[in-house]
């Protein structure tokens, strides 16, 4: 979807530098998300953040941080990379309108693939 | 969170309906079900979603039986462009709504 953007796309980096993905938003949506995507597999939550002061941790959040800097951006850090952190990484958003009977819509962004070597 | 199974793979021919099967047996009262697309190298795309019976769009249907403990997607007359992996979610109606990702089902269609 156009209204999440990520950056950058693809990024190869060293075992022990320290990466940031950017995902930005222009939907207006309050939740966001970080997911990540190994081979084959499904996705795994990371982070999320239903609004700019709050922050949760997901299934896998161990190596991983994360900043809400404003409503339409969140970034996620490796602090220090290693190679088992090569996968493909989305953010999402979603827009809780409480509306009964549904149940949120997440609107996924195009991927970071990162490498770790 | 209810756990969800559902075939790895299908094959399919072009101009077929597919039907793809998901069982839900630990499903709750407030737990929805919804399904996301997902083509190589691009983010998961919201398909449909539902509670009980059966709910229609542009793009599909989903057939939930009374005992919820199933769902089936209808993808009508697919087309070679609907190759992608198909996840079948459970998510808990609350503030929460997050989704749960299994390994989906990979359909080919083929020409």
């Amino acid at each position: 979807d156009a209204d999440v953007t990520q950056t950058p796309r693809n990024r190869i980096t060293k075992t022990g530098k320290r990466i940031m993905l950017e995902c930005s938003q222009t939907k207006g949506h309050d939740r966001m998300y970080w997911y990540r995507q190994d081979p084959g597999l499904g996705l795994r939550l990371i982070y999320y953040s239903f609004d700019v002061k709050d922050i949760n941790k997901g299934e896998i959040s161990d190596g991983y941080s994360v900043s809400r800097q404003a409503q339409a951006k969140f970034s996620l850090s490796l602090e220090s990379a290693i190679p088992n952190q090569t996968a493909l990484y989305f953010c999402a958003t979603s827009d809780h309108r409480g509306l009964a009977g549904e149940v949120d819509t997440q609107y996924f962004g195009p991927g970071t693939r990162l490498t770790v070597l | 969170l209810a756990k969800t199974t559902q075939p790895i793979s299908m094959d399919s021919y072009e101009g077929q309906e597919v039907n793809i099967t998901c069982s839900h047996n630990n499903i709750a009262t407030n737990d929805y079900i919804t399904w996301y697309q997902q083509f190589p190298s691009q983010g998961p795309r919201f398909i449909i979603q539902g509670y009980k019976t059966k709910v229609t769009n542009e793009v599909a249907s989903l057939f939930i039986p009374a005992d919820r403990k199933s769902s089936t997607l209808s993808l009508p007359r697919v087309s070679l462009s609907d190759t992608a992996v198909y996840y079948c979610l459970v998510v808990i109606n609350n503030a929460g709504n997050m989704l749960t990702f299994g390994g989906g089902t990979r359909l080919m269609v083929k020409p």
